[in-house]
């Protein structure tokens, strides 16, 4: 069955550390993944999917097949970057039965 | 962009009572919405996937005589939560996937149900 894992609750960084948030996923078949963020009262919002392979602010993310993974990375955090972070399976990938199943999130904080 | 309006974005009614949520696309036509539940500092929980014109399918373990979905058109779509109770009480949020295969998901803000 498919399984979005995201290992930790919580990454707490200062401004300008480098970070990383894993995800882990479980999926027999050719995996679409995403990366969704929720700002603090807000709804929530696409930041990247692997198929477009494009940076958005600053964030990054490869998908790893051997590994099974697909770690958001980001060089240097800024404080505007604190927020809630979910990794999305799409499965199946294609046509009008797929839908997503998400990690269980990670809250980011970056501190001044 | 594309932009998924929800009402109400907060309700509280009395155990044993009907609310309704509504969740519109406002410039695109989506063939799917999706119905998800979110408890405090926890995961999207698919509750149901309704298709225009057609039943809605449920995930395993989600009533749907107590969540009614109804998806009457393109831009809208409904969920009922009958005779709530206070284990009812949570946020819920609907997602919007318009057109094609690689069609992107659109989330609504969100309804903060409290039931007492």
């Amino acid at each position: 069955a498919q399984r979005v894992t995201q290992p930790e609750k919580l990454l707490s960084v200062f401004k300008g550390a480098p970070v990383e948030l894993k995800c882990n996923y479980s999926y027999s078949g050719s995996p679409e993944l995403f990366w969704y963020v929720q700002y603090s009262r807000q709804r929530l919002q696409l930041l990247l999917r692997h198929i477009s392979r494009e940076s958005i602010k600053g964030f990054t993310a490869d998908l790893n097949k051997g590994e099974t993974s697909f770690h958001l990375k980001k060089p240097f955090a800024q404080e505007e970057d604190s927020a809630m972070y979910y990794c999305a399976l799409r499965f199946p990938p294609t046509g009008a039965n797929s839908k997503l199943t998400f990690g269980k999130g990670i809250t980011l904080s970056v501190r001044p | 962009g594309a932009v998924v309006s929800q009402h109400p974005s907060w309700v509280i009614c009395k155990s044993g009572t009907s609310v309704k949520i509504e969740c519109r696309s406002l410039d695109f036509q989506a063939t799917t919405m999706f119905w998800y539940r979110q408890f405090p500092k926890q995961s999207l929980m698919l509750m149901a996937t309704s298709n225009e014109g057609s039943k809605a399918t449920y995930e395993q373990g989600v009533e749907k005589d107590k969540f009614l979905i109804n998806h009457a058109s393109l831009t809208l779509s409904t969920l009922t939560v009958t005779s709530a109770h206070p284990e009812d009480s949570s946020f819920y949020i609907c997602s919007a996937r318009g057109w094609g295969p690689m069609g992107g998901y659109t989330f609504g803000s969100g309804t903060r149900l409290t039931v007492v």
